[in-house]
This record gives structure tokens, C-alpha cells and sequence, in this order.
């Protein structure tokens, strides 16, 4: 199975301030055809997961600018250029190249 | 507006069996895998099992193969996790999820599953 570790686990950010999110898979992501298949996720506090990132970096429809992601291979980074209020949750990593599908263990994102 | 309703959740005792189920609406259902995801309280997510739009294919995760069986009614738009052997682990929330591609795009609220004497 493909191990996915997220750092940190937990973050504060003050806001309008930047914050980033680290995901490191145990095997690439890279696929046969090509695509890197590593999304992120944002769970805001009792509320179901909604998709921000697809494929490393293209925002899903409706995801504000201030999030990106970037990476390949094993490594991979999520950004929130300047973090609101409304960011809060906690933010998971996850492979789609082979099944299982697997998650990264989350990080907690608070406002100070 | 898609919308994926879970319900079946309860409490049951170890070793017991539950029926999940997941209705869907909003969007042509056949042409889409369907997938179930759980949260234990206050952990991460896990993949449990997926199906192919037809039903013909399913997936299942380790901690849950050949206990769990995952099916779909197409002419009634809705998905259905079928739980044996409960254990203490399985405890849960659980999500119906559609996945379009690879991107599990929508959600449902969850249902909650406790295992417990």
C-alpha cells in the first residue's frame, strides 16, 4: 500500500498570513499516463470532505485562488497564500494511482 | 445539485450484520463509480470500497474484504454497503462518495455506525 505522511499536524496561522502543507507518498504518484494522481481535501469542522486540488495542482471548480499545490513524484505541497477565517479544518492529502486509495493522517488548521 | 443522502447507520453489537445505503440525485448515477469512505471518531479518513458505474466491478479494502459487500440499484439511483461481522474497529462514520474520474467530487453527510455490546 502506498503510505501517505502528512506534516505538520497541526498549524496556526494568523490571518492573511501563508500557510503550507506538506504530503510525502511512499512510492510516485506518477502514473503510466502520465498524470500525478494526488489530491487534497479540506474537511471544515462537522462537515463532510470537499476536493480543493486534483492532479497536484488544478484547482477544483469553485476553490479560491489563494489555495495551489505543487510537488511530483513523492513529494507534494499545499499552499493557502494568505489563510481566512473560513480555511479552518483539517486539510488531508490522498493517492489515487493504485488502490488502495490511501490518506495522509490530516493536518488541523487554526486562526490564532 | 447533486445530493448524496446516507442512512442505515446504528448502533449493533460485535459480530452483527447493518445495511448501509446512499441515495442519489442530481446527476446521471449509472455512468459513475460510487464509493464508500469511513472516519473513526476523531481519526483520518479510509477508503473502504468502490463500485463501477454498471456494478459489475468493486474494490474493497483489506480491513474489510470479505465482510463488506458493496452493490448499487441503478434503476433506483442508490448504493449499498452491506456489513457482516461487525467488529469494535468498524465503528465509524460513513461516507457515500461519487467519484468522477479519480476525484471524489461529492460527498454525502455520513451515517454513523457504533459497534458495541
Amino acid at each position: 500500500d502506498i503510505v501517505m505522511t502528512q506534516t505538520p499536524l497541526s498549524l496556526s496561522v494568523t490571518p492573511g498570513q501563508p500557510a503550507s502543507i506538506s504530503c510525502k507518498s511512499s512510492q510516485s504518484l506518477l502514473d503510466s499516463d502520465g498524470k500525478t494522481y494526488l489530491y487534497w481535501y479540506l474537511q471544515k469542522p462537522g462537515q463532510s470532505p470537499q476536493i480543493l486540488i486534483y492532479e497536484v495542482s488544478k484547482r477544483f471548480s469553485g476553490v479560491p485562488e489563494r489555495f495551489s499545490g505543487s510537488g511530483s513524484g513523492t513529494d507534494f505541497t499545499l499552499k493557502i497564500s494568505r489563510v481566512e477565517a473560513d480555511d479552518v479544518g483539517i486539510y488531508y492529502c490522498m493517492q489515487s494511482r493504485e488502490l488502495p486509495l490511501t490518506f495522509g493522517g490530516g493536518t488541523k488548521v487554526e486562526i490564532k | 445539485e447533486v445530493q448524496l443522502l446516507e442512512s442505515g447507520g446504528d448502533l449493533v453489537q460485535p459480530g452483527g450484520s447493518l445495511r448501509l445505503s446512499c441515495a442519489a440525485s442530481g446527476f446521471t448515477f449509472s455512468s459513475y463509480e460510487m464509493n464508500w469512505v469511513r472516519q473513526a471518531p476523531g481519526k483520518g479518513l479510509e477508503w473502504v470500497s468502490t463500485i463501477s458505474g454498471g456494478g459489475s466491478n468493486t474494490y474493497y479494502a483489506d480491513s474489510v474484504k470479505g465482510r463488506f459487500t458493496i452493490s448499487r440499484d441503478n434503476s433506483k439511483n442508490t448504493i449499498y454497503l452491506q456489513m457482516n461481522s461487525l467488529r469494535a474497529e468498524d465503528t465509524a462514520v460513513y461516507y457515500c462518495a461519487k467519484r468522477d474520474g479519480r476525484i471524489f467530487d461529492y460527498w454525502g453527510q455520513g451515517t454513523l455506525v457504533t459497534v458495541s455490546s
